[in-house]
């Protein structure tokens, strides 16, 4: 399979705990999209990677979010202290270098509940 | 602040039938859209994009109508088959074509 990869599928944590969300991008993909959806709504944005470097931010990752992609290819997103609210599917996409504006390709998703 | 905008949660067509999604949006300066299509358990897939030096693209099943008076699209497909049940979303890219801003999506339900 050589699509976009997410891991976990599932996460259900207590409130207060830390979780990370790994994806492993499409392997000739250098931009890599993070982007979070809550039920009923859209995907939202949340950030993007250009190879390693991390070039734009959603004022919806707060303090709380951190997201890296160290060697530019595979990428985590861990969230500190969770909230209820923060309760959504977390999409990762990647898109090569040549892309046509805005054609992603999505991961399954990673779904966080928190209780 | 909503600026691609899906008015109907949900639409039902007989297979065979035409299908007709509509999508607003308030940005000016958006000049490109898409058309995405996720099945549950699955993340969004690319289905179709414009211009908006076009107003109309088309390819197979699918269409997708531009009036960029009214900051409006739509999709066509036509004949509607109920493999195509799914929720679609509209998106356009921001400024730099680094995010895009979606609708809230429609759900499209193809009756055999």
């Amino acid at each position: 399979d050589t699509g976009v990869s997410q891991n976990p599928r599932h996460k259900i944590t207590k409130r207060g705990q830390n979780v990370t969300f790994r994806c492993d991008p499409i392997s000739e993909h250098n931009r890599l999209y993070w982007y979070r959806q809550t039920l009923g709504q859209g995907p939202e944005f949340l950030t993007y990677f250009q190879n390693e470097a991390q070039l734009e931010k959603s004022r919806l990752l707060s303090d709380r979010f951190s997201a890296e992609r160290p060697k530019g290819s595979f990428s985590t997103l861990e969230i500190q202290r969770t909230e209820q609210g923060d309760s959504a599917m977390y999409l990762c996409a990647s898109s090569p270098r040549e892309k046509v504006p805005g054609e992603l390709f999505f991961g399954e998703g990673s779904r966080l509940t928190v209780l | 602040d909503q600026q691609v905008k899906q008015n109907s949660p949900s639409l039902s067509v007989q297979e065979g039938r035409i299908s007709i999604l509509n999508c607003d949006y308030t940005n000016s300066m958006f000049d490109y859209f898409l058309w995405y299509k996720k099945y549950p358990a699955e993340g969004p897939t690319f289905l179709i994009s414009i211009s908006s030096i076009k107003d109309k693209n088309e390819d197979g099943r699918f269409t997708v109508f531009l009036n960029k008076s009214a900051k409006h699209l739509s999709l066509h497909i036509v004949p509607s088959q109920p493999g195509d049940s799914a929720v679609y979303f509209c998106a356009a890219p921001g400024a730099g074509a680094n995010n895009l801003f979606f609708g809230t999506g429609t759900r499209l339900t193809v009756i055999p």
